[in-house]
């Protein structure tokens, strides 16, 4: 079977730092996703880790640990237009399937 | 370059009534999805095309669901007749990937459909 889970609520002061968890169980795994999404718009793409490690982009690294079933996204220097829900999503071998989480509702305050 | 487009953006229907959503992926790209997020859940994958032909359907919830992409172009998600439960956000999503490799997906602003 497959399960993702991660926290449903965060909230975090403007200019801090959060990092997102994401632990996953799935038979076959290509690769992970993390995507951004603001309440009634489409996710958007924010990262894609195959291999374990991290890799930054700007203010947001993702970091991905295969043995572990792992991610986190993290978030530096937080703007209040980062306040949106970030959905961890696995993407399976043998395919195309894509498993997301329920995602995490991020609040920024000031 | 146009994103994923989808229509309508809000429909709101009867139980047992029939309604067609409407996909327009990324020109170019071969390979389509469509998703859906009930109230409160994590978005769920219902199909994928792959140009014209259904790659993987096992996320369809029953036979009332019927999706096409008849040219490979466009894609329609019809629901007959609907029920209560398959009010929520159906979101299409279209990849240029053609490997099997992970690539991102360009997901569109969803039709978020209601069932009274």
């Amino acid at each position: 079977g497959q399960n993702i889970d991660q926290p449903t609520e965060m909230t975090a002061t403007e200019g801090a730092i959060v990092q997102i968890n994401c632990t996953y169980q799935t038979s076959g795994f290509n690769g992970l996703f993390w995507y951004q999404q603001h309440a009634g718009e489409a996710p958007t793409f924010l990262s894609y880790n195959v291999l374990d490690g991290l890799e930054e982009k700007g203010r947001f690294s993702s970091f991905l640990s295969r043995s572990k079933g792992y991610s986190y996204l993290l978030l530096k220097e937080l703007q209040m237009k980062d306040s949106a829900s970030y959905l961890c999503a696995v993407k399976r071998t043998g395919g195309f399937k894509t498993i997301f989480g329920a995602g995490t509702r991020l609040f920024v305050k000031a | 370059e146009a994103g994923v487009t989808q229509f309508p953006s809000h429909s709101v229907i009867e139980k047992g009534q029939t309604v067609t959503l409407r996909c327009d992926p990324i020109s170019g790209h071969d390979n389509l999805y469509w998703y859906r997020r009930v109230m409160g859940k994590e978005i769920k994958f219902l199909l994928h095309f792959v140009k014209e032909s259904k790659q993987d359907e096992s996320g369809m919830p029953n036979n009332r669901f019927l999706a096409e992409r008849t040219g490979g172009t466009y894609s329609t998600l019809k629901v007959q007749p609907a029920e209560l439960e398959d009010s929520g956000v159906y979101f299409c999503a279209s990849s240029q990937e053609t490997d099997g490799v992970g690539t991102e997906a360009f997901f569109g602003q969803g039709t978020r459909l209601t069932v009274v």
